[in-house]
């Protein structure tokens, strides 16, 4: 299957300072990326959709100001949370979704797990 | 996107076939079947997915009703890698020209004794 790479798997960073998550898609066109939030024992939540090149649409309760997310290629989504608090610990995973053989699959990234002390 | 309903938790022994199902009463029809699995601290990994038919891939086989109200997922020989959450989703191919997003449910927690 197609690869989505996600970069870091892990962070620690501290209370109100900011993250940066990539998502990168290593061989195929990713029009769309989705990014999710997954807390302990549960299960994956989505956080927002977006459109290469186009604004990001954010479900609903998920704060747009907080966790900023840009596609700005074919290949590469980033979401950045801002501010970040502890109640933020959680994985993040990222999704890319294109034109890969047949049919509409989409493809993981690794995961980041965020700490916020 | 439709919802589907799973069972929380399955067990199987290793070498034996397994058989998860999925039931999706209200699937549209341009409704597409995946399924995913997710091992602990990892991002889901694209198992299968169909429409109609039922598919057959290196990892499992995905055998689809006549009337498409329900799957199961069909690991032929359960190992002890493939403890994981199965998640069984329907994705809208038509979805506004972009991707349809998709929408994780519970899934099912299948367990492999050796």
């Amino acid at each position: 299957g197609a690869v989505v790479s996600q970069h870091p798997s892990r962070v620690i960073c501290k209370s109100g300072t900011s993250v940066k998550i990539e998502c990168r898609s290593l061989d195929f066109q990713a029009t769309t990326m989705f990014w999710y939030r997954q807390f302990p024992k549960q299960s994956l939540m989505l956080m927002a959709t977006s459109n290469e090149g186009s604004k990001a649409t954010y479900e609903q309760g998920v704060e747009k100001d907080k966790f900023l997310i840009n596609h700005a290629s074919l290949t590469l989504s980033t979401l950045t949370v801002t501010s970040a608090h502890p109640e933020d610990s959680s994985f993040y995973i990222c999704s890319a979704s294109g034109q890969v053989g047949w049919g509409t699959e989409a493809f993981f990234g690794q995961g980041t797990r965020l700490t916020v002390v | 996107d439709a919802k589907t309903t799973q069972p929380n938790s399955m067990e199987s022994n290793e070498e034996e076939p397994v058989h998860l199902p999925c039931n999706h009463s209200t699937i549209s029809g341009t409704d597409y079947i995946h399924w995913y699995r997710q091992l602990p601290s990892q991002g889901p990994e694209y198992v299968i997915h169909g429409l109609t038919s039922n598919v057959n891939n290196r990892m499992a086989s995905l055998a689809i009703a006549e009337d498409r109200k329900s799957s199961t997922l069909i690991l032929h020989r359960a190992t002890l890698r493939d403890a994981a959450v199965y998640y069984c989703i329907l994705r809208d191919f038509n979805y506004g020209g972009s991707q349809g997003n998709l929408i994780f449910g519970k899934g099912t927690k299948l367990s492999v004794k050796p």
